[in-house]
């Protein structure tokens, strides 16, 4: 079965400093790959995606993505955090090709920005 | 309408009772999918629906869960005979289509069953 995997469950990082949050999938197979994200008391909310093209993938507040095939990764960056970015971040994929496209999440990293 | 909307937002309800959840997609998506958020399992895939085609229940964890799509718009989602681990959010879903195009999240709606 396919898999997403976040190493962090919980991300506590000082404001202004940078963060990375990590994301690795199971398959071999052509995905598409998506963060999303959750801010408390509120639902999920696209932050970026990659579907084919450049590796290197933005959100509109500065995150940003790389997708590395060879490591299956996907890990999610800002070279600057603020307290706003305190939120639950989840990563996800779905394959193209195939009949279904529902996304397959990880289990979420919560990030913490503190003063 | 602006978004995906799902109702109850809020259900409480006894063990053995039935519950009906529903979504409205956002106009115009083919693609409609049903998730359930709990602490111990994180986001679970549930039940796909893709226009008129028939559904993908592959995620749905009994045969106490089932879902319908009427008119290829709204859904409902059903759980018979409810149990205590079925207390989760159920998030529902929509995109213009499957594979790469972003999928829309309703509020949810938060099932806890006593």
């Amino acid at each position: 079965a396919q898999s997403v995997t976040q190493l962090d469950s919980q991300v506590p990082v000082f404001e202004e400093a940078p963060v990375e949050l990590r994301c690795n999938y199971s398959s071999s197979v052509s995905v598409y790959l998506f963060w999303y994200v959750q801010y408390p008391n509120q639902g999920l909310q696209l932050l970026l995606k990659y579907l084919s093209g450049s590796t290197l993938v933005e959100s509109i507040n500065g995150f940003e993505a790389e997708f590395n095939k060879s490591q299956t990764s996907f890990h999610l960056r800002k070279p600057s955090v603020h307290i706003s970015d305190t939120a639950e971040y989840f990563c996800a994929v779905t394959y193209y090709g195939g009949s279904q496209g529902n996304l397959i999440f990880g289990k979420g990293t919560k990030l913490s920005v503190k003063p | 309408g602006a978004g995906v909307s799902q109702s109850p937002s809020n259900k409480v309800t006894e063990k053995g009772k039935d519950v009906e959840l529903r979504c409205d997609p956002i106009s115009g998506h083919t693609a409609l999918y049903w998730y359930r958020q709990s602490l111990g399992q994180g986001l679970e895939f549930l039940i796909y629906f893709q226009g008129n085609s028939a559904p993908d229940k592959s995620g749905l964890p009994s045969d106490r869960f089932s879902a319908e799509r009427t008119g290829g718009s709204v859904s409902t989602l059903t759980i018979q005979r409810t149990q205590q681990e079925d207390s989760a959010v159920y998030l529902c879903a929509s995109s213009y289509r499957e594979g790469g195009n972003e999928q829309f999240f309703g509020p949810g709606t938060r099932l806890t069953v006593l």
